[in-house]
C-alpha cells in the first residue's frame, strides 16, 4: 500500500525554523516527483513546493521562496521541507503528496500542523 | 502567482449534474494540459479525481469528468450522490516548476 506520513510540525514563534519530514512507503520513491501543499485554518489549498525524482529540479511558491527549501533523501525514502524565517501566515496543515503523473498529486498524507504565533 | 478562480459554491439534487469552473490565464490553465481536480472531505486527505484535464485515476467513478476551453477548466459531476458533497479544488501547472491551486468550491447535495 502506498503511504505517506508527515511529521515535524509544532508551535513556534515568528522568525523560527522547522523541518518537516514525509516518510514514503509502498512504491519506488525515486521514480516520482513529490510536492508539499498547505492549508491554513479556514482557507483553501495552497501549493508550496515541488521536487523531481532525482532532486535536481525544484520549484517554490512566491510566498515561501527564499525561506523554504525542499529536499529528499532517496536512500531513506524521505521528503523534507526546511522552513526558515517563519511568519504567522505560514500557520497551516502541511501535506506531502506524490506526483503520480506530471501534475497529479496522489496520494496525499494526512498532514502535520505548523502553528506560528507570538 | 494568483490562485485560480473557482465559484465558492455549487449545488444539485441527487441524480442531477453540477459543473465547477476553474479560471486561470494563458500562463497556467490555458498554456498547459496539466489541470487536475481534487475532492476534499474535511478532516481527510484530498483525493485526486482528474488529472491532465480529462483523465480519471483508477477507482474514480466515471460520473466525474473534466474538460478545458481556453483559460477555463471544468469538472462535471453527473448523477450526484450524497457522498459527493465535499470541497473541490483545481490545480494547474504554471511552468518553471510552479503550480497553482484554485480557490475551492463547496459542493452541496440538496
Amino acid at each position: 500500500e502506498v503511504q505517506l506520513v508527515e511529521s515535524g510540525g509544532g508551535v513556534l514563534r515568528p522568525g523560527g525554523s522547522l523541518r518537516l519530514s514525509c516518510a514514503a512507503s509502498g512504491f519506488t520513491f525515486d521514480d516520482y516527483g513529490m510536492t508539499w501543499v498547505r492549508q491554513a485554518p479556514g482557507k483553501g489549498l495552497e501549493w508550496v513546493s515541488t521536487i523531481s525524482g532525482n532532486g535536481a529540479s525544484t520549484g517554490y511558491a512566491d510566498s515561501v521562496k527564499g525561506r523554504f527549501t525542499i529536499s529528499r533523501d532517496n536512500a531513506k525514502n524521505s521528503l523534507y521541507l526546511q522552513m526558515n524565517s517563519l511568519r504567522a501566515e505560514d500557520t497551516a496543515l502541511y501535506h506531502c503528496a506524490r506526483r503520480s503523473s506530471f501534475w497529479g498529486f496522489d496520494p496525499w498524507g494526512q498532514g502535520t500542523l505548523v502553528t506560528v504565533s507570538s | 502567482q494568483s490562485a485560480l478562480t473557482q465559484p465558492p459554491s455549487a449545488s444539485g439534487s441527487p441524480g442531477q449534474s453540477v459543473t465547477i469552473s476553474c479560471t486561470g490565464t494563458s500562463s497556467d490553465v490555458g498554456g498547459y494540459n496539466y489541470v487536475s481536480w481534487y475532492q476534499h472531505h474535511p478532516g481527510k486527505a484530498p483525493k485526486l479525481m482528474i488529472y491532465e484535464v480529462t483523465k480519471r485515476p483508477s477507482g474514480v467513478p466515471d460520473r466525474f469528468s473534466g474538460s478545458k476551453s481556453g483559460d477555463t477548466a471544468s469538472l462535471t459531476v453527473s448523477g450526484l450522490q450524497a457522498e459527493d458533497e465535499a470541497d473541490y479544488y483545481c490545480s494547474s501547472y504554471a511552468g518553471s516548476n510552479i503550480g497553482l491551486f484554485g480557490t475551492g468550491t463547496k459542493v452541496t447535495v440538496l
